[in-house]
């Protein structure tokens, strides 16, 4: 059993158009994080939600809109997609918010935006 | 705010030589610090962690690092490394007190030759 799944893997999209990730962990984690994995590996935390709240919202355009229908998911929502938004997105999940007991990543979907 | 620094961005090494990953951070308050391993196309997996106490920590796959206050290093090791061990490698750091967000390195890549 696959403890934080993301779907899909692959997304290959044009611009313009509107996307989603699906992300599910069954830890029974209190917090998830959705971080975005440039081209030169470079990891930035987008957003994080604990207990289905908002808890961190870095500076990202709003066209991304995440969502958590409870705390076992965590959905990215990707608006009007521009070709700098390829990169990997990866979802994580942790004990709670404190991050201190390490995170668990999923293994990440890929965006290419052409 | 706090930052981590990886100097190297590839470190080759021979299969069964030692090796070294060199991190450094940037924080004026006390940290916690974490390592974790990227396998291609995988999400990370946190490898070890500081939080308190002594400043050598055991992680999994042999590996340790040394958390040094005075350099602001935690460099991390491995003895004798095998094919198996090439990934891509994470530095992080987190600020100690209430709520903070976890911040990752640029990291590097190990690549063990045979």
């Amino acid at each position: 059993d696959t403890a934080v799944s993301q779907t899909p893997k692959y997304l290959v999209t044009q611009m313009g158009n509107d996307k989603s990730i699906k992300c599910e962990q069954n830890l029974g984690h209190d917090t998830m994080y959705w971080y975005k994995q440039d081209s030169k590996k470079f990891l930035k935390i987008m957003f994080s939600y604990n207990n289905k709240e908002l808890i961190i919202n870095e500076t990202v355009p709003n066209r991304f809109s995440p969502k958590s229908p409870d705390k076992a998911h965590l959905n990215l929502h990707i608006n009007s997609l521009e070709l700098g938004d390829s990169a990997v997105y990866f979802c994580a999940s942790s004990p709670d918010e404190s991050g201190l007991y390490g995170y668990t990543f999923g293994s990440g979907t890929r965006l290419t935006v052409v | 705010a706090q930052s981590v620094t990886q100097l190297d961005s590839q470190v080759p090494v021979f299969e069964e030589a030692p090796v070294e990953l060199r991190c450094n951070y940037s924080s004026s308050v006390s940290v916690y610090l974490f390592w974790y391993v990227q396998y291609p196309n995988q999400g990370l997996q946190l490898l070890l962690k500081y939080l308190s106490g002594s400043t050598l920590v055991k992680g999994i796959n042999g590996f340790e690092a040394e958390f040094n206050k005075s350099q602001t290093s935690f460099h991390l090791r491995k003895p004798s490394v095998h094919i198996s061990d090439t990934a891509e490698y994470f530095c992080a750091v987190r600020i100690s007190g209430g709520y903070q967000k976890v911040t990752f390195g640029t990291g590097t890549k190990l690549q063990v030759i045979p």
